[in-house]
């Protein structure tokens, strides 16, 4: 079991730049989740998927921020533009049944925006 | 939606001794409490958790203790070790699809040799 793999694992971009960050979850678990580390805010859950579809994206901040799950084996988070404030640490993470069973996280991405 | 409370935000012992830190949680629905540990440069790992329709739970040197009355659940660890200095974080979750794992502010832990 390779875990749940996250690339890039350190991204420096200009502020307005795209930026796409990419997991792939752990084989056989059917939800997947993406989260927000900062020292200000703590963990945040930005959206969580079910069987590939978006079952809460309340934390997403804001129409800059998009994710997609085209399929069960992978899931990608998107920042356009992005803005320095988005500079944080993205994990994701998987679970066999939903948040209510242990959370799988992936080493994450640190994402800095100049 | 569910707020979770975690106290300290830093604690600091000596190696031998226990550790123990609390959180608290809102949401009466809540029924799965896990706790995690994160190392410098890692996402956070599970190290134990509890239901709700369980009172306590061990695993060698680390316990869960859940009062539901009270919407608290504890985690204790003994005979602490350098390498347990990490990050803990609690969460609680309810039982819906729909539901969310919220996590407390997390307790920086460091057990000095």
């Amino acid at each position: 079991d390779a875990g749940v793999i996250q690339s890039p694992r350190h991204e420096v971009t200009e502020m307005g730049q795209e930026v796409t960050l990419r997991c792939k979850p752990i084989s056989g678990h059917n939800s997947l989740f993406w989260y927000r580390q900062t020292m200000m805010r703590g963990l945040e859950l930005l959206i969580y998927f079910n069987n590939n579809v978006p079952i809460d994206d309340s934390g997403m901040p804001e129409d800059r921020f998009s994710a997609k799950m085209p399929n069960a084996s992978f899931s990608t988070l998107k920042i356009q533009p992005s803005e320095p404030r988005d500079s944080a640490v993205y994990f994701c993470a998987s679970s066999l049944r939903g948040p209510n069973s242990p959370l799988h996280f992936g080493n994450g991405t640190r994402l800095t925006v100049t | 939606g569910e707020n979770v409370e975690q106290h300290p935000s830093t604690l600091s012992v000596q190696e031998g001794d226990s550790a123990v830190i609390k959180c608290t949680y809102s949401d009466s629905a809540s029924n799965y409490f896990p706790w995690y540990k994160q190392e410098l440069g890692k996402g956070p790992q599970l190290i134990i958790d509890i239901r709700s329709n369980v009172g306590e739970k061990k695993d060698q040197r680390i316990a869960v203790t859940l009062n539901k009355t009270a919407k608290h659940f504890s985690l204790h660890i003994t005979e602490t070790q350098p390498e347990d200095s990490a990050v803990y974080f609690c969460a609680a979750s309810d039982n819906t699809n729909a539901g969310k794992s919220t996590f407390g502010d997390g307790t920086t832990l460091t057990v000095k040799p």
